[in-house]
């Protein structure tokens, strides 16, 4: 069955660059949509946006100026980045599969996750 | 955007009570709200999806029900190993949001 394995920087200072990366196995690219979910310390899940194979993009409103993810097919990977990233982004990093039916809308809820990744931002 | 409101933050009660959580959304979105389940230190588990199918290997004491702008979350019977903070998501289109959490602990 489909595993998702992430990985990535833990720690980086103010205006830096966070940038993650997930990795799919078991299972194809296609038929889904690969998403990005944080959650800071003691508070509840954030969705952050997601990518399907074609290389569509969908992102919160909250982070849309600062976030890119981005595919490789080929590694059968897809990556985040967070730009300018200060305190109050740090958090644990998930990434999980969310499929989609054929004319492309989201079903099933997201089935399967990474094992998350701690980023924290400090001076 | 879709608000995801849900009620209560935090619950108490007694192994083999039966326990609601509700999720509310600003606007309709049918049934395509799922709920999610997430132990202390855990990645988030799926529960339900389409607001009422169980996920394959959930225990049948969890249900849930609901469409439009109003759901629940149901644990017939609460048991130990169900202590955990439990969420709702909307995925009836992008942004795919959470609601707050109401975190269920045993009295």
């Amino acid at each position: 069955q489909v595993q998702l394995q992430q990985w990535g920087a833990g720690l980086l200072k103010p205006s830096e660059t966070l940038s993650l990366t997930c990795g799919v196995s078991g299972g194809s690219f296609s038929g889904s949509y690969w998403s990005w979910i944080r959650q800071p310390p003691g508070k509840g899940l954030e969705w952050i946006g997601d990518i399907n194979q074609s290389g569509t993009t969908n992102y919160s409103p909250s982070l849309k100026s600062r976030v890119t993810i981005s595919r490789d097919m080929s590694k059968n990977q897809f990556s985040l980045k967070l730009t300018s990233v200060t305190a109050a982004d740090t958090a644990v990093y998930f990434c999980a599969r969310i499929r989609v039916t054929i004319f492309g809308g989201y079903y099933y809820g997201m089935d399967v996750w990474g094992q998350g990744t701690t980023v924290t931002v400090s001076s | 955007d879709i608000q995801m409101t849900q009620s209560p933050a935090s619950l108490s009660a007694s192994v083999g009570d039966r326990v609601t959580i509700t999720c509310r959304a600003s606007q309709g979105i049918s049934d395509y709200l799922a709920w999610y389940q997430q132990e202390p230190g855990k990645v988030p588990k799926l529960l339900i999806y389409e607001a009422s199918t169980l996920q394959s290997g959930v225990p049948s004491r969890f249900s849930g029900s609901g469409s439009g702008t109003d759901f629940t979350l149901t644990i017939s019977s609460l048991q130990p190993e169900d202590v955990a903070t439990y969420y709702c998501q909307k995925y009836n289109s992008a942004p795919l949001t959470f609601g707050g959490g109401t975190k269920v602990e045993i009295k």
